[in-house]
Protein backbone atom coordinates (compact mmCIF):
# COMPACT_ATOMS: atom_id res chain seq x y z
CA UNK A 1 0.00 0.00 0.00
CA UNK A 2 0.96 3.46 -1.02
CA UNK A 3 2.04 5.10 2.62
CA UNK A 4 2.77 8.80 1.08
CA UNK A 5 0.18 10.37 -0.46
CA UNK A 6 0.60 13.39 -2.91
CA UNK A 7 -1.72 15.66 -3.71
CA UNK A 8 -2.20 17.27 -6.58
CA UNK A 9 -1.29 14.40 -8.98
CA UNK A 10 -0.39 17.17 -11.61
CA UNK A 11 -0.83 21.15 -11.83
CA UNK A 12 -0.71 23.37 -14.85
CA UNK A 13 0.14 27.01 -13.52
CA UNK A 14 1.16 30.60 -15.39
CA UNK A 15 4.41 31.77 -14.49
CA UNK A 16 4.74 33.75 -11.98
CA UNK A 17 1.70 32.29 -10.00
CA UNK A 18 2.81 30.42 -6.99
CA UNK A 19 1.35 26.68 -6.01
CA UNK A 20 2.03 24.24 -3.07
CA UNK A 21 2.44 20.33 -3.36
CA UNK A 22 1.88 18.31 -0.30
CA UNK A 23 2.92 15.14 0.98
CA UNK A 24 0.46 12.91 3.89
CA UNK A 25 2.08 10.06 5.36
CA UNK A 26 -0.21 7.65 7.61
CA UNK A 27 2.10 7.58 10.23
CA UNK A 28 4.95 9.87 11.72
CA UNK A 29 8.10 10.69 9.54
CA UNK A 30 11.21 10.98 10.74
CA UNK A 31 12.83 12.50 7.41
CA UNK A 32 10.90 13.47 4.99
CA UNK A 33 12.87 14.25 1.40
CA UNK A 34 11.69 16.44 -1.34
CA UNK A 35 13.29 15.31 -5.11
CA UNK A 36 12.47 17.02 -8.29
CA UNK A 37 12.77 14.96 -11.53
CA UNK A 38 12.58 16.61 -15.01
CA UNK A 39 11.28 14.95 -17.64
CA UNK A 40 13.22 11.67 -18.49
CA UNK A 41 16.04 12.39 -16.61
CA UNK A 42 17.24 11.16 -12.82
CA UNK A 43 15.99 12.72 -9.60
CA UNK A 44 17.69 15.23 -7.81
CA UNK A 45 17.74 16.20 -4.16
CA UNK A 46 16.06 19.38 -2.86
CA UNK A 47 15.67 19.04 0.95
CA UNK A 48 15.22 17.17 3.67
CA UNK A 49 12.95 18.24 6.68
CA UNK A 50 13.76 16.57 10.04
CA UNK A 51 12.07 18.15 12.97
CA UNK A 52 8.48 19.08 13.39
CA UNK A 53 7.70 22.51 12.51
CA UNK A 54 10.91 22.89 10.14
CA UNK A 55 10.77 24.67 7.33
CA UNK A 56 13.79 25.23 5.09
CA UNK A 57 13.70 27.34 1.33
CA UNK A 58 16.07 27.18 -1.57
CA UNK A 59 15.65 29.54 -3.73
CA UNK A 60 12.13 29.85 -4.22
CA UNK A 61 11.17 26.30 -3.11
CA UNK A 62 9.98 26.20 1.02
CA UNK A 63 9.25 23.06 2.43
CA UNK A 64 7.86 22.52 5.39
CA UNK A 65 7.33 19.92 7.99
CA UNK A 66 3.94 19.91 10.27
CA UNK A 67 4.40 19.48 13.83
CA UNK A 68 2.52 16.08 14.06
CA UNK A 69 5.42 15.27 11.47
CA UNK A 70 2.86 13.42 9.22
CA UNK A 71 2.51 16.50 6.40
CA UNK A 72 4.67 18.32 4.21
CA UNK A 73 4.45 20.66 1.73
CA UNK A 74 6.66 21.94 -0.56
CA UNK A 75 5.13 25.88 -1.97
CA UNK A 76 6.89 27.51 -5.12
CA UNK A 77 6.59 31.13 -5.12
CA UNK A 78 6.48 32.94 -8.47
CA UNK A 79 7.12 29.80 -10.66
CA UNK A 80 9.18 29.80 -13.56
CA UNK A 81 9.37 27.07 -16.83
CA UNK A 82 12.50 25.91 -14.89
CA UNK A 83 10.56 24.45 -12.13
CA UNK A 84 8.36 22.01 -14.39
CA UNK A 85 9.18 18.47 -13.87
CA UNK A 86 7.85 15.91 -11.28
CA UNK A 87 8.20 16.70 -7.91
CA UNK A 88 8.37 13.38 -5.30
CA UNK A 89 8.35 12.90 -1.53
CA UNK A 90 9.75 10.70 0.06
CA UNK A 91 10.69 8.96 3.70
CA UNK A 92 12.28 5.82 5.39
CA UNK A 93 9.57 2.70 5.78
CA UNK A 94 10.50 2.54 9.44
CA UNK A 95 8.87 -1.03 9.88
CA UNK A 96 11.70 -2.41 7.49
CA UNK A 97 14.72 0.59 8.33
CA UNK A 98 16.20 -0.12 4.96
CA UNK A 99 13.66 0.78 2.46
CA UNK A 100 13.23 3.97 1.12
CA UNK A 101 9.90 5.03 -0.17
CA UNK A 102 7.88 7.62 -2.36
CA UNK A 103 5.20 9.42 -3.14
CA UNK A 104 3.56 8.67 -6.25
CA UNK A 105 4.78 12.11 -7.83
CA UNK A 106 2.83 15.65 -8.70
CA UNK A 107 3.40 16.70 -12.12
CA UNK A 108 4.34 20.28 -12.99
CA UNK A 109 3.99 22.63 -15.88
CA UNK A 110 4.55 26.29 -16.37
CA UNK A 111 3.30 28.01 -19.15
CA UNK A 112 5.21 30.72 -20.50
CA UNK B 1 33.15 12.66 -10.41
CA UNK B 2 30.92 10.60 -11.60
CA UNK B 3 28.19 9.92 -9.20
CA UNK B 4 25.89 6.81 -10.08
CA UNK B 5 26.35 6.03 -13.61
CA UNK B 6 23.93 3.34 -15.22
CA UNK B 7 24.23 1.52 -18.24
CA UNK B 8 22.67 1.11 -20.65
CA UNK B 9 20.37 4.20 -21.26
CA UNK B 10 18.14 2.00 -23.51
CA UNK B 11 17.34 -1.50 -24.26
CA UNK B 12 14.42 -3.35 -26.07
CA UNK B 13 14.30 -6.97 -25.59
CA UNK B 14 11.92 -9.74 -26.59
CA UNK B 15 9.33 -11.99 -24.01
CA UNK B 16 11.67 -14.35 -22.03
CA UNK B 17 15.29 -12.52 -23.02
CA UNK B 18 17.72 -12.14 -19.96
CA UNK B 19 19.67 -9.00 -19.42
CA UNK B 20 21.80 -7.69 -16.67
CA UNK B 21 21.41 -3.47 -15.76
CA UNK B 22 24.67 -2.24 -14.56
CA UNK B 23 24.98 0.60 -11.74
CA UNK B 24 28.36 1.68 -10.31
CA UNK B 25 29.04 4.44 -7.85
CA UNK B 26 32.12 6.21 -7.18
CA UNK B 27 31.18 7.83 -3.74
CA UNK B 28 31.94 4.50 -1.55
CA UNK B 29 28.58 4.59 -0.50
CA UNK B 30 27.24 1.04 1.23
CA UNK B 31 23.80 1.37 0.55
CA UNK B 32 22.50 0.96 -3.15
CA UNK B 33 19.14 0.15 -4.54
CA UNK B 34 17.21 -0.03 -7.71
CA UNK B 35 13.74 1.28 -8.54
CA UNK B 36 10.92 1.11 -11.29
CA UNK B 37 9.35 4.08 -12.47
CA UNK B 38 5.68 3.35 -13.99
CA UNK B 39 2.95 6.32 -15.07
CA UNK B 40 0.67 6.48 -11.98
CA UNK B 41 2.74 4.50 -9.52
CA UNK B 42 5.95 6.63 -8.62
CA UNK B 43 9.16 5.19 -8.31
CA UNK B 44 8.87 1.74 -6.64
CA UNK B 45 11.92 -0.35 -4.73
CA UNK B 46 13.03 -3.21 -6.01
CA UNK B 47 16.03 -4.36 -4.40
CA UNK B 48 18.54 -3.00 -2.15
CA UNK B 49 21.79 -3.60 -0.26
CA UNK B 50 23.61 -2.19 2.63
CA UNK B 51 26.81 -3.33 1.89
CA UNK B 52 28.89 -6.16 0.17
CA UNK B 53 27.44 -9.12 -0.51
CA UNK B 54 24.43 -8.19 1.16
CA UNK B 55 21.16 -7.77 -0.39
CA UNK B 56 17.52 -7.73 0.26
CA UNK B 57 14.17 -7.31 -1.43
CA UNK B 58 12.07 -4.17 -1.83
CA UNK B 59 8.25 -3.80 -2.59
CA UNK B 60 8.49 -5.47 -6.13
CA UNK B 61 11.24 -8.19 -6.40
CA UNK B 62 9.71 -10.76 -8.70
CA UNK B 63 11.54 -11.70 -11.95
CA UNK B 64 14.42 -9.64 -10.48
CA UNK B 65 17.69 -10.86 -9.28
CA UNK B 66 20.56 -8.49 -7.58
CA UNK B 67 24.32 -9.51 -6.37
CA UNK B 68 26.85 -6.91 -4.49
CA UNK B 69 30.19 -7.92 -4.82
CA UNK B 70 31.77 -5.23 -4.48
CA UNK B 71 30.41 -1.41 -2.67
CA UNK B 72 30.87 0.69 -6.24
CA UNK B 73 28.70 -1.99 -8.32
CA UNK B 74 24.98 -3.35 -7.85
CA UNK B 75 24.15 -5.14 -10.93
CA UNK B 76 19.80 -5.57 -11.71
CA UNK B 77 19.58 -8.87 -13.84
CA UNK B 78 16.04 -10.02 -15.78
CA UNK B 79 16.04 -13.42 -16.11
CA UNK B 80 13.40 -14.07 -18.22
CA UNK B 81 11.81 -10.58 -19.36
CA UNK B 82 8.20 -10.33 -19.47
CA UNK B 83 6.31 -7.18 -20.73
CA UNK B 84 5.13 -5.98 -17.56
CA UNK B 85 8.62 -5.23 -17.35
CA UNK B 86 8.69 -2.24 -19.51
CA UNK B 87 9.62 0.42 -17.48
CA UNK B 88 12.48 3.00 -16.18
CA UNK B 89 14.56 1.75 -13.95
CA UNK B 90 16.84 4.09 -11.32
CA UNK B 91 19.60 2.70 -9.46
CA UNK B 92 20.43 4.94 -6.25
CA UNK B 93 23.33 5.52 -3.84
CA UNK B 94 22.46 6.49 -0.31
CA UNK B 95 25.02 8.39 1.56
CA UNK B 96 23.89 7.08 5.47
CA UNK B 97 26.26 8.57 7.34
CA UNK B 98 25.90 12.61 6.88
CA UNK B 99 22.35 13.85 4.91
CA UNK B 100 20.79 10.62 4.27
CA UNK B 101 20.24 11.81 0.70
CA UNK B 102 19.76 9.29 -2.06
CA UNK B 103 21.83 10.02 -5.90
CA UNK B 104 20.25 8.77 -8.80
CA UNK B 105 21.75 7.66 -11.84
CA UNK B 106 19.71 8.93 -15.35
CA UNK B 107 18.14 5.90 -15.64
CA UNK B 108 17.24 2.80 -18.12
CA UNK B 109 14.63 2.72 -20.05
CA UNK B 110 13.47 -0.65 -20.88
CA UNK B 111 10.72 -2.28 -23.36
CA UNK B 112 9.83 -5.99 -23.48
CA UNK B 113 8.14 -7.04 -26.61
Amino acid sequence: SQELEQSPQSLIVQEGKNLTINCTSSKTLYGLYWYKQKYGEGLIFLMMLQKGGEEKSHEKITAKLDEKKQQSSLHITASQPSHAGIYLCGADRLSTGNQFYFGTGTSLTVIP
Amino acid sequence: NAGVTQTPKFQVLKTGQSMTLQCAQDMNHEYMSWYRQDPGMGLRLIHYSVGAGITDQGEVPNGYNVSRSTTEDFPLRLLSAAPSQTSVYFCASRDRVTTGELFFGEGSRLTVL
